[in-house]
């Protein structure tokens, strides 16, 4: 089945530690991003990444950091010096643009809590 | 920057319609899409519109008219499983998304 896994589906730390989300997919998608959604707000991107070792900032890049050393996988960092870390994060990937719709897909999420 | 506004709650009878609003303001435009979202879970993509008019899938349809920056998505013959958060996003000339805040439909019996 090919789709956008993303390990775990909760996760707890204390305040101070950086911590790292994984995301990995199989669906042959060049691009890959990272979104952070709060309750009542929409989904606001912190890093993405169009192609393997490149990646740029989103709106809400600071205290967080990418890699892209593989087209699959596109952990995200989130450190200590993130103010309110907690969140439910979403990673999502699609097609390029020239394959028409390019809607993105997905991932379940990973809800992260900070005490 | 974009702004994309949609309302924040809507409730509806089962078996009726629904129609959500989507107003956006970019400095440039290819695309905007409709995303159904249940709580805790993950997106899933629903429609997309880059030129005007209607696009109809099933049950859904949506709505683009770029020279108003405005879209709607409709729900016809609503379902229970309906019940959910429905995304507005606004693609500009690159890969990136800009999401509205969401719009919860609460379906009721």
């Amino acid at each position: 089945d090919g789709g956008i896994t993303q390990s775990p589906k909760y996760l707890f730390r204390k305040e101070g530690q950086n911590v790292t989300l994984s995301c990995e997919q199989n669906l042959n998608h060049d691009a890959m991003y990272w979104y952070r959604q709060d309750p009542g707000q929409g989904l606001r991107l912190i890093y993405y990444s169009q192609i393997v070792n490149d990646f740029q900032k989103g709106d809400i890049a600071e205290g967080y950091s990418v890699s892209r050393e593989k087209k699959e996988s596109f952990p995200l960092t989130v450190t200590s010096a993130q103010k309110n870390p907690t969140a439910f994060y979403l990673c999502a990937s699609s097609p390029p643009l020239a394959g028409g719709g390019n809607e993105q897909f997905f991932g379940p999420g990973t809800r992260l809590t900070v005490l | 920057g974009q702004n994309i506004d949609q309302p924040t709650e809507m409730t509806a009878t089962e078996g009726a319609i629904v129609q959500i609003n989507c107003t956006y303001q970019t400095s440039g435009f290819n695309g905007l899409f409709w995303y159904q979202q249940h709580a805790g879970e993950a997106p899933t993509f629903l429609s997309y519109n880059v030129l005007d008019g209607l696009e109809e899938k099933g049950r859904f349809s949506s709505f683009l008219s770029r020279s108003k920056g405005y879209s709607y998505l409709l729900l016809k013959e609503l379902q229970m499983k309906d019940s959910a958060s429905y995304l507005c996003a606004v693609r500009e000339y690159d890969y990136k998304l800009s999401f509205g805040a969401g719009t919860t439909v609460t379906v009721r019996a």
